[in-house]
């Protein structure tokens, strides 16, 4: 079993839809968690940013943790075509990665219609 | 505000040439600083970290080698590049003080031939 798993997409929607993308990972020693923004050709742009269970919503952005099921959630509201990229979750057991550094999904790929 | 650099942008080496990528980060001291690689259809793989001048860490063996020369500098080397080596290289860097994430520079796409 990998240790985090991440639907690759495409997932495709309407402008104006909300998206909800989802990681689930196995090692229960993961605190922190991330979500990146990778536009083609460039690196990841941190997105949100949080530590064990709970909500935290910036903007248009709501990142949900569940570490009693191992499972997190980003969701974008009122989404843009200017949202299409692909969005990595990351996730580590230390603050910053420490030694570690971060384990990463695969991404998925997102793609806002106009 | 802190910025991250890496150079070049892009890349195209023969097979069995020497390599070096560079990073460099503005506007904080002392950070801790990664290397990782992102191949197609995979996730980005840590393969160096680093907390200070000449302190590295190593997570995958393979023919690359890092060194920090200064505290914002982050190099990253090989001495005969394989055709494996191929991918897209990044550097990032976080904070020494705690509950801070990693941030990403844009890359270097480096392709074997």
């Amino acid at each position: 079993q990998k240790e985090v798993e991440q639907d690759p997409g495409p997932l495709s929607v309407p402008e104006g839809a909300i998206v909800s993308l989802n990681c689930t990972y196995s090692n229960s020693a993961f605190q922190y968690f991330m979500w990146y923004r990778q536009y083609s050709r460039k690196g990841p742009e941190l997105l949100m940013y949080t530590y064990s269970s709970g909500n935290k919503e910036d903007g248009r952005f709501t990142a949900q943790v569940d570490k009693s099921s191992k499972y997190i959630s980003l969701f974008i509201r009122d989404s843009q075509p200017s949202d299409s990229a692909t969005y990595l979750c990351a996730m580590s057991s230390y603050s910053g990665g420490g030694a570690d550094g971060l384990t990463f999904g695969k991404g998925t790929h997102l793609i806002i219609q106009p | 505000s802190q910025t991250i650099h890496q150079w070049p942008a892009t890349l195209v080496q023969p097979v069995g040439s020497p390599l070096s990528l560079e990073c460099t980060v503005e506007g904080t001291s002392n950070p801790n600083l990664y290397w990782y690689r992102q191949a197609a259809g995979r996730g980005l793989q840590l393969l160096f970290y680093s907390v200070g001048i000449g302190q590295i860490s190593s997570e995958v063996p393979q023919n690359l080698s890092a060194s920090r020369p200064q505290d914002r500098q982050f190099i990253l080397s090989s001495k005969k590049l394989l055709l494996s080596d191929s991918g897209f290289y990044l550097c990032a860097w976080s904070p020494a003080n705690p509950n801070q994430p990693q941030h990403f520079g844009d890359g270097t796409r480096l392709s074997i031939l």
